[in-house]
């Protein structure tokens, strides 16, 4: 089936650092959406973004939505232990239904 | 505002045995999904319902069979379980056809084991 192409899968990194994930497909997209999902959890919505180029911040977590509308990307600053779960990024198409695609996610590890 | 409710948290079942997921949703929204999620990969689309009366297949609709109640509840059925179906089932639900927004929101998950 169609899906995303997330990056990276996984991530360790040292409490404090900045982390930055993406997302690409080679369809364009109308809507992006950031979600984070903790075990035995759904996920959670964390960030929308609805226009070509928009950047846009939760906290320490911002995302942008690509130019050409195949990509975006999200970045955490100063990561903290919390932090740590599945991060999915997925895209919205208008095509007279309303369905997203998933990416596969990217698994985020904080040491502490 | 409970947002979106899945019922049962978990379940096991035997091989062809038939059950039902239940989802709620108290957000007045018009769309509703059923998803499962696997080891290793994203959420796939199982069915989906556009807006209250209409339920469309998503990309894994084998095996599956889904009500749409009324605004509020969408249920997924197996009528004959197999070892394959075994996988994390999330509910979700967005606004839907027309509004500008499409933020989709999700349930907590229901665990299902066919043995």
């Amino acid at each position: 089936g169609q899906q995303l192409n997330q990056s990276p899968q996984s991530m360790f990194i040292q409490e404090g650092e900045d982390v930055s994930m993406n997302c690409t497909s080679s369809s364009i997209f109308n809507t992006w959406l950031w979600y984070k999902q903790e075990p035995g959890e759904g996920p959670v919505l964390l960030i929308a973004l609805y226009k070509a180029g928009e950047l846009t911040s939760n906290g320490r977590l911002t995302a942008q939505f690509g130019i050409t509308r195949k990509d975006s990307f999200l970045n955490i600053s100063a990561s903290i232990p919390s932090d740590v779960g599945i991060y999915f990024c997925a895209g919205h198409i208008f095509s007279g239904t309303y369905k997203y695609i998933f990416g596969t996610g990217t698994r985020l590890k904080v040491l502490a | 505002n409970a947002g979106v409710t899945q019922t049962p948290k978990f379940q096991v079942l035997k091989t062809g045995q038939s059950m039902t997921l239940q989802c709620a949703q108290d957000m007045n929204h018009n769309s509703m999904y059923w998803y499962r999620q696997d080891p290793g990969m994203g959420l796939r689309l199982i069915y989906y319902s556009a807006s209250e009366g209409t339920t469309d297949k998503g990309e894994v609709p084998n095996g599956y069979n889904v009500s749409r109640l009324n605004k509020r509840e969408f249920s997924l059925r197996l009528e004959s379980a197999a070892p394959s179906q075994t996988s994390v089932y999330f509910c979700a639900s967005s606004e839907g056809p027309g509004r500008s927004y499409n933020e989709q929101f999700f349930g907590p998950g229901t665990r299902l084991t066919v043995l």
